[in-house]
């Protein structure tokens, strides 16, 4: 069936290194991508997005990257910091149901200071 | 400014009982969305709306479920006859474009439900 997926559900990183949180997808259909991220007691909160005729996409400390080979895609957070720590969530959508997002299960970001 | 706004933040009821949690949108926002989030899990699509009209609502679980936008601004999201496995945050969401758009969601802070 169709999915969207995270390797790891937890990832921790020291206060200032580099984090790369991925996700992969099993529908070739998919053509956007959004990265969210979840404060405890919150809403997912819009981090960055990405559409498939794109493999790149850079924001403030943030950058996707879109794999369409593979159907993987990575957010990669520059020196992270502690106000990072949270849950993060890749979604996926089809212009053929653009109303749906179909959301991975969450990698969970700790920053040890 | 506001963001998208959900009432009760808690909720608690008793197996059987009928319970409606509100969504207020983002002011001019067309399209809005319900998702249920199980604990540790990622966000489960319900239902969403176009304006008023309800274009999809594949994701609803059962026939217990209702959701409606009559005036294509606040919604309503009710559960009828509640079930412990219907324990959950639902979450609402809002976005300016309409769905033919690639536009991101803005998400409430959710309604946590706890059928006792």
């Amino acid at each position: 069936g169709e999915s969207v997926g995270l390797h790891l559900p937890t990832l921790s990183v020291q206060e200032g290194d580099n984090s790369i949180i991925n996700c992969a997808y099993s529908n070739s259909a998919s053509d956007y991508f959004i990265w969210y991220k979840q404060e405890s007691g919150k809403g997912p909160q819009f981090i960055i997005d990405i559409r498939s005729n794109m493999d790149k996409r850079q924001g403030q400390r943030v950058t996707v990257l879109l794999n369409k080979t593979v159907k993987h895609l990575s957010l990669q957070i520059a020196a992270t910091q502690p106000g990072d720590s949270a849950v993060y969530f890749c979604a996926e959508r089809r212009s053929t149901n653009a109303g749906k997002s179909t959301f991975g299960d969450g990698t969970t970001l700790t920053v040890k200071p | 400014g506001a963001g998208v706004s959900q009432s009760p933040r808690y909720k608690v009821a008793k197996r059987g009982q009928d319970v409606a949690l509100r969504c207020d949108p983002i002011s001019g926002h067309v399209s809005l969305f319900w998702y249920q989030q199980a604990l540790g899990q990622g966000p489960e699509f319900l239902t969403y709306f176009q304006n008023e009209a309800q274009l999809d609502k594949s994701g609803l679980p059962s026939d217990r479920f209702f959701a409606e936008r009559p005036e294509g601004s606040v919604s309503t999201l009710k559960i009828q006859r509640t079930q412990q496995e219907d324990s959950a945050v639902y979450l609402c969401a809002s976005s300016l474009a309409g769905v033919s758009y690639n536009s991101p969601l803005h998400f409430g802070n959710g309604t946590r439900l706890t059928v006792t």
